[in-house]
């Protein structure tokens, strides 16, 4: 199993600020999914990315690809309580998927 | 998105009993099924891969006869957990994989307390 490694652990911001969290791995994957996840809810795909330096908008979040496709970033912009989740990071590999540890972000109204 | 539904959503049971969850895939067909586990502010660990019409793929760790899969068509499969014990209390996800897309897709979980 390939290691993702995510950070922040953990990220308290207040409603407005921007954030973002980062996934690096040593191994390369095909492509890296981001999710988000609810408490006592399965995680809910936010984004697939697969070309190295690829970069995807979706409204405020923006995520990039890394060029080595071995790490990647989610950048939150103008956070709101409503973005409030776990953030879990996966990089493909075939057809397993390997999750980073999550980054429990709390947005703070 | 693709929809995977889990059922049930909530599970409680007594010591020694079994316990079945059943992933379906809504509107796509998923030759494989994946089935995590996740303890509490933990992420999600890969527990089996389960392919329809063939036996189960387990990670290492994972007892096949604790955590029984069956892949029974192309849009359900159940897991089994046998003789239940507390330490079997966790949440329970399902995702299904999208031959198309590439991509896949969680189920809502389900929540299996052991009394």
């Amino acid at each position: 199993t390939q290691l993702l490694e995510q950070s922040p652990q953990f990220l308290s911001i207040q409603e407005g600020e921007n954030l973002t969290v980062y996934c690096n791995s040593s191994s390369v994957f095909s492509s890296l999914q981001w999710y988000r996840q609810e408490p006592g809810e399965g995680p809910v795909l936010l984004v697939t990315v697969v070309t190295g330096g690829e970069v995807k908008k979706l409204k405020r979040l923006t995520f990039q690809f890394g060029d080595a496709r071995k790490d990647s970033s989610l950048h939150i912009t103008a956070a709101q309580p409503g973005d409030t989740g776990l953030y879990l990071c996966a990089g493909r590999d075939d057809y397993k998927l390997s999750f980073g540890a999550g980054t429990t972000v709390t947005v703070r109204a | 998105g693709a929809v995977v539904s889990q059922h049930p959503s909530r599970v409680i049971c007594k010591s020694g009993t079994s316990v079945k969850i059943e992933c379906r895939s809504l509107d796509f067909q998923a030759t494989t099924m994946f089935w995590y586990r996740q303890f509490p502010k933990k992420s999600l660990m890969l527990m089996a891969t389960s392919n329809e019409g063939s036996k189960a793929t387990y990670e290492q760790g994972v007892e096949k006869d604790k955590f029984l899969i069956n892949h029974a068509s192309l849009t359900l499969s159940t897991l089994t957990v046998t003789s239940a014990h507390p330490e079997d209390s966790s949440f329970y996800i399902c995702s299904a994989n999208n031959l198309e897309s590439h991509e896949q897709f969680f189920g809502p979980g389900t929540r299996l307390t052991v009394l």
